[in-house]
């Protein structure tokens, strides 16, 4: 079946550098694409999304990488501190049959991100 | 409310009763879901409600399981007759209709024994 998966399930990093967290997807139909951020004993939380007509995103610090040819997702942090210590989960979404409107979200198994003071 | 609130944070009940779990979704959002999150892996799709469609119970992993949602806001997951196999983090989120970046509550951890 479909799936969203990730290359890297472990990423440890020095306080200051960048971090890459990659995603591979499978789903040629999805055109919707999500980075959330959970924290132990929380929820997860909207990070950044992107969609298909994109190839790059930035927000505050972070980036997301879109290369549909390849169906390859990447989040990128930048001056990675202790408080980027979580769990990062990629998401996609495609639209539901007949439709406009997106559906539900098919997560990858997550990254865990460790920040080295 | 301000954020997606869900009850109670933590059960833990006896294999082969029944638990409702459940879920006050952001005011004004319409499209509300339910997740499932076992311990060290990603969240599992359970089932999905839009505005007054037919909701989306694709995820649904038995008969046990069953959701609704009254009133457009307020949504229990009831889980019956439980087993062990049904112990997980199970998150609730809620969107704007046709928005995507949906808001999770913090869940709530069900733990049979």
């Amino acid at each position: 079946g479909e799936s969203v998966g990730l290359h890297l399930p472990t990423l440890s990093v020095q306080e200051g550098d960048n971090s890459i967290i990659n995603c591979a997807y499978s789903n040629s139909a999805s055109d919707y694409f999500i980075w959330y951020k959970q924290e132990s004993g929380k929820g997860p939380q909207f990070i950044i999304d992107i969609r298909s007509n994109m190839d790059k995103r930035q927000g505050q610090r972070v980036t997301v990488l879109l290369n549909k040819t390849v169906k390859h997702l990447s989040l990128q942090i930048a001056a990675t501190q202790p408080g980027d210590s979580a769990v990062y989960f990629c998401a996609e979404a495609s639209r539901e049959s007949g439709g406009t409107s997106y559906g539900k979200l098919t997560f990858g198994q997550g990254t865990i991100l460790t920040v080295h003071p | 409310g301000a954020g997606v609130s869900q009850s109670p944070s933590n059960k833990v009940t006896e294999k082969g009763k029944d638990v409702e779990l459940r879920c006050d979704p952001i005011s004004g959002h319409t499209a509300l879901y339910w997740y499932r999150q076992s311990l060290g892996q990603g969240l599992e799709f359970l089932i999905y409600f839009q505005g007054n469609s037919a909701p989306d119970k694709s995820g649904l992993p038995s008969d046990r399981f069953s959701a609704e949602r009254t009133g457009g806001s307020v949504s229990t997951l009831t889980i019956q007759r439980t087993q062990q196999e049904d112990s997980a983090v199970y998150l609730c989120a809620s969107s704007l209709y046709r928005m995507m970046g949906y808001t999770f509550g913090s869940g709530t951890r069900l733990t049979v024994v």
